[in-house]
């Protein structure tokens, strides 16, 4: 099993509708959660990050992350065709005096004009 | 733009080959990561700098090897090539070295070994 599973997708939306990303861990280990969009052929960029669980708003994105069940989410307001991208769930944890990085597979989203 | 400048940006090399990588970070960032992004595996971990200091190690073959320079650029090692290599390596920065909460990603060396 896998420490941290996203569906690959593809997702297709229209264009103004409410986007949900999701991602589950199995170790309970993981402090930060992070949320990357990646264009075609481009390096990823941060679009958010959270240390605890609950909301974090930026904008049209809201992160949740949810410890108990180890599920962490991304949602995308009014989602534009500029937001078509894979989106990448990241968590690292702090294990005996170094850190563990991992990332999900990602999502490809593609919102429809 | 983010500011991490990764060279080359293409490379095709045969296999049992050694190529490197380098990495120059964002003005101000002392932490270097590297990672692989291939299709089947998603973007795995290799390793991390800090100021100079191995501080965090993930999925690296024993046939890759990395450093970072009193300069902080960075260079990854990639030596005996095989075929299943073949990915994009993507370094990113960040100030400190504790998470990557705020870590900014180069454009990638898209890697293919024939």
């Amino acid at each position: 099993q896998k420490e941290v599973e996203q569906d690959p997708g593809p997702l297709s939306v229209p264009e103004g509708a409410i986007v949900s990303l999701n991602c589950t861990y199995s170790n309970s280990a993981f402090q930060y959660f992070m949320w990357y969009r990646q264009y075609s052929r481009k390096g990823p960029e941060l679009l958010m990050y959270t240390y605890s669980s609950g909301n974090k708003e930026d904008g049209r994105f809201t992160a949740q992350v949810d410890k108990s069940s180890k599920y962490i989410s991304l949602f995308i307001r009014d989602s534009q065709p500029s937001d078509s991208a894979t989106y990448l769930c990241a968590m690292s944890a702090r294990v005996t005096g170094t850190y563990k990085y991992i990332f999900g597979t990602g999502t490809r989203l593609k919102v429809l004009a | 733009d983010s500011g991490v400048t990764q060279t080359p940006k293409h490379l095709i090399t045969a296999t049992g080959q050694r190529v490197t990588l380098r990495c120059s970070p964002r003005s101000g960032d002392l932490s270097v990561y590297w990672y692989q992004q291939s299709l089947d595996q998603g973007l795995q971990f290799l390793i991390q700098y800090y100021n100079g200091e191995e501080r965090a190690k993930g999925n690296i073959l024993e046939r890759f090897s990395a450093q970072q320079f009193p300069d902080l650029h960075s260079e990854l090692n990639l030596s005996s090539l095989e075929l299943g290599d073949s990915a994009l390596y993507f370094c990113a920065s960040s100030v400190g070295w504790g998470s990557n909460t705020e870590a900014f990603f180069g454009q990638g060396t898209r890697l293919t070994v024939v």
